[in-house]
């Protein structure tokens, strides 16, 4: 059974340059959270999807965005990158619960560098 | 926002010392749970805890969550060198909302010295 599977593990970009990762979640799973960690940070959360649609956003702009197609899988696109955008992008993906308790497991990340 | 603080940010201990984080959130939660990054890694669940004053033990590890729902820490006896990570909390507020979003804490990174 895999697990979470996010692509491409690694990638370098351009400041200005868009990008797209993706994330397959764990068998099972209809949920898919996205988060953002820096260094040395704990993840923050951007956003969550279910049923194809944004359920809930955390703090980051409108650069950036995502969906989520009928498997459940998921993508992040995030636009007109800044440097700051570097960091570890996670998907966790989760069982939805109506109680909205339950464990995420998460992939093992992008690694996005800007340049 | 919610907002959830994890102190220390750092800790050092010789192998076999013990060791505890401790976690502080603005709000009422949901529930919390933890996870371990070891380095180059990504969080691995460690367990979630929902009740008011509840306490879990995994081995040499035991969870507590404070009776308000507002605090937790971790507690391992006896580190060992496959402790070494970060260990974050990460909690669920109790705004009935929160479909599962988790907020953490900055984590806690743990070296364990042979």
């Amino acid at each position: 059974d895999a697990g979470v599977t996010q692509s491409p593990t690694h990638l370098i970009k351009t400041r200005g340059q868009q990008v797209t990762l993706r994330c397959s979640p764990k068998s099972g799973h209809d949920t898919v959270s996205w988060y953002q960690q820096a260094l040395g940070q704990g993840p923050q959360f951007i956003f969550q999807y279910y049923e194809e649609e944004e359920r809930q956003r955390g703090n980051f702009p409108d650069r950036f965005s995502g969906h989520q197609f009928p498997n459940y899988s998921s993508e992040l696109n995030v636009n007109a990158l800044l440097l700051g955008d570097s960091a570890l992008y996670l998907c966790a993906s989760s069982s939805d619960l109506w109680t909205g308790d339950t464990e995420a497991f998460f992939g093992q990340g992008t690694r996005l560098t800007v340049v | 926002g919610q907002q959830v603080m994890q102190i220390p940010q750092y800790q050092h201990v010789q192998e076999g010392e013990d060791f505890t984080t401790y976690c502080n959130s603005s709000t009422t939660l949901s529930n919390i749970q933890w996870y371990k990054q070891r380095p180059g890694g990504h969080p691995v669940f460690l367990i979630q805890l929902v009740k008011s004053g509840e306490v879990k033990k995994q081995k040499r590890l035991t969870f507590q969550f404070g009776e308000a729902k507002k605090n937790s820490s971790l507690h391992i006896t006896a580190t060992q060198t496959t402790d070494v990570g970060t260990y974050f909390c990460a909690g669920s507020d109790a705004g009935g909302t929160s479909y599962g979003k988790l907020t953490f804490g900055q984590g806690t990174i743990l070296t364990v010295h042979p």
